[in-house]
Parts: C-alpha cells; structure tokens; sequence
C-alpha cells in the first residue's frame, strides 16, 4: 500500500541548529514527495515538493531531496528560527487516485 | 480572496447529535477533500469530490456523509455522533492537473469538535 512515516516529536533545538526532520514512504506507483507546515491555530500549507528522483525542493531555507533509492524524503534546514517552531508534515502523491497520504506529523519547537 | 472557509472553527456535541461542517472554496477548484486529525496523528481522509455531484470514501468515511451539489460547497455531515468523532477536521481544495499534480493543497483552518 501507499504510507508515509515520519520521526516522532517533540524534536526541540535551540536557535541557529541544524534541522533534520525523517521521513520514508512506501508506495505502489511513482509519487510525487511534499512537505507541509501547521502553524499553531491553522491550517496546513505547502513548504516544498519535489515531483521525481533526485529533485530537490526548497523554500525558506528548508530543503528536501527525493531519493529513491532510499524512498525517503528528509527535510532540512542549516539554520533554524523560532518562527519555525510549527508541525511538519511529510506526504505523497499517487497520481492515479488523486489521493494524498500524510505522515503524522513532526513538532518542531526552537528555543531563544 | 478568501480561498478555503470553514465553519464553525468549534463546536461540542452531545453524543447522538448531529451536525454539519460547512465548506467553501473561492477558487473555482474541482477536487476536494475532508480529512480528520486526531492528536498525535496524521491527517485522515474521510471523503473526497472530483467534481460537483461526484464523491468518494476515503480511508475513514463510517459515521459520515457529504454531498457536492455545486463546485464551492464541500459539506460533512456527522450523524448520530459519537465520542471517537472528537478530533480536528480540515477541508482542503485543489485544481484540476497541473496544478493537482504539483501538490498544492489548500487547507481551511479547521473545525475542532468534541462529543462528550
């Protein structure tokens, strides 16, 4: 089947720390990768995305590459700020099903 | 542009209620999709439309229903509510290919509801 696993919070670093958030998956075609942001009180919104191996999606300082080998899709980021501190969620895509599947959710809090 | 609405943000339900989430999107898309978030878990999908007048369960859909009479209107109906209901629901809305296929979901703020 199609699921997604993510490393299990609270991860808790301190400002300017070096961020690795795990994320592997399992899937019967060939996906496309996400990673999606919850700020306290709303919604989740897109952070990145990469649509075939070996692309490398990025904004805000985060990163994240598609490894197929591997299947998995880790997010990183060199620097992070407490204005990060936020729920991070890994997903795919199936094309076929229009269906989504979430990980469960990483909480990030980043300490002054 | 208001993108995607839901109400009400909360609500708590004696157990046997019913009730319904209401949701709106504004930009004209075709697919969308209810999900529920329980604590410390990922999201859920319940039900989705590719379109109006087309829906479909998803992972979760037992305890549900929803209906797509027009391209804004996505509502959820929970019928005879019951306590494993208690959770976070959020709707979300996408285009048609490409912009499906580039993964941009957008998402309500969503509705928590409790049953006691």
């Amino acid at each position: 089947g199609n699921s997604v696993t993510q490393m299990e919070g609270p991860v808790t670093l301190s400002e300017e720390a070096f961020l690795t958030i795990n994320c592997t998956y399992t899937a019967t075609g060939y996906p496309s990768l996400f990673w999606y942001v919850q700020y306290p009180g709303e919604g989740l919104q897109l952070l990145l995305k990469a649509t075939k191996a070996d692309d490398k999606g990025s904004n805000k300082g985060f990163e994240a590459t598609y490894r197929k080998e591997t299947t998995s899709f880790h997010l990183e980021k060199g620097s992070v700020q407490v204005s990060d501190s936020a729920v991070y969620f890994c997903a795919l895509l199936i094309y076929n099903f229009n269906k989504f599947y979430f990980g469960s959710g990483t909480k990030l809090n980043v300490k002054p | 542009n208001a993108g995607v609405t839901q109400t009400p943000k909360f609500r708590i339900l004696k157990i046997g209620q019913s009730m319904t989430l209401q949701c709106a999107q504004d930009m004209n898309h075709n697919y969308m999709y209810w999900y529920r978030q329980d604590p410390g878990m990922g999201l859920k999908l319940i039900y989705y439309s590719v379109g109006a007048g087309i829906t479909d369960k998803g992972e979760v859909p037992n305890g549900y229903n929803v209906s797509r009479s027009t391209t804004e209107d996505f509502p959820l109906r929970l019928e005879l509510a019951a306590p494993s209901q208690t959770s976070v629901y959020f709707c979300a809305s996408s285009g048609q290919t490409p912009e499906l296929y580039t993964g941009e979901l957008f998402f309500g703020e969503g509705s928590r509801l409790t049953v006691l």
